[in-house]
């Protein structure tokens, strides 16, 4: 069945430095990966989406990499801040048409920087 | 433009009872996917709608339904609760040709 991991349950990192999480996935080929941060208490909100044939996603402090031979991803957010603090969840979605949008979530990742 | 909207925000049941859980998607939007998310676990898939049609099932019982009506908006129907059916249910709308989903704010769901 298809598994999804992220790298850890929660990571601290202090205010300035970049913070790298990790997202595996099995028994999966997705056509898109997406990363969502979500605050307690709320839906999560859409970060970035990179492609199967997409090798590095950026977008202003945040940037993904997809590798489909190794089945992973990495997150990176540089110049950490403590409002960067909140779960962040790894997606993978299939093939898109006729409307087909079904997400598989990992668990997430609690991300604390520290002042 | 307001995003996704859900109602109610909370909602305490018992065991055996029904619940309604509703959705607005942001307009425009045609699809909409419902998922559950339990305490300390990432969302699980468990309908998604497009065009007033089923076009996704997740693993999840018959007592779980759903139907969207011709405005887009969206109803989750949940039949003889049970404990673990205890979650932060949420909405997400997604607009035709992308595949990014908005998310709404969830209904917290208590089954006592």
């Amino acid at each position: 069945s298809q598994k999804i991991e992220q790298n850890s349950e929660a990571l601290n990192i202090q205010e300035g430095k970049t913070a790298t999480l990790t997202c595996n996935y099995t028994n999966y080929s997705p056509a898109y990966l997406q990363w969502y941060r979500q605050d307690p208490g709320r839906g999560p909100v859409f970060l970035l989406l990179i492609r199967e044939n997409e090798k590095e996603k950026r977008k202003e402090r945040l940037k993904v990499t997809f590798d489909t031979t190794l089945k992973q991803s990495l997150f990176h957010i540089t110049a950490s801040q403590p409002a960067d603090s909140a779960t962040y969840l790894c997606a993978l979605g299939g093939h898109s048409g006729a409307g087909s949008y079904q997400l598989t979530f990992g668990k997430g990742t609690k991300l604390s920087v520290i002042p | 433009d307001a995003g996704v909207t859900q109602s109610p925000t909370h909602l305490i049941k018992t065991r055996g009872q029904h619940v309604t859980l509703r959705c607005s998607p942001i307009s425009g939007h045609k699809s909409v996917s419902w998922y559950q998310q339990v305490l300390g676990q990432g969302p699980q898939f468990i309908f998604q709608y497009y065009e007033k049609e089923e076009r996704g099932r997740g693993n999840f019982p018959d007592r779980f339904s759903a139907r969207q009506f011709p405005n887009y908006s969206s109803e989750l129907n949940v039949n003889a609760l049970l404990l673990g059916d205890s979650a932060l249910y949420l909405c997400a709308s997604t607009p035709w040709a992308t595949d990014t989903q908005y998310f709404g704010p969830g209904t917290r769901l208590t089954v006592l």
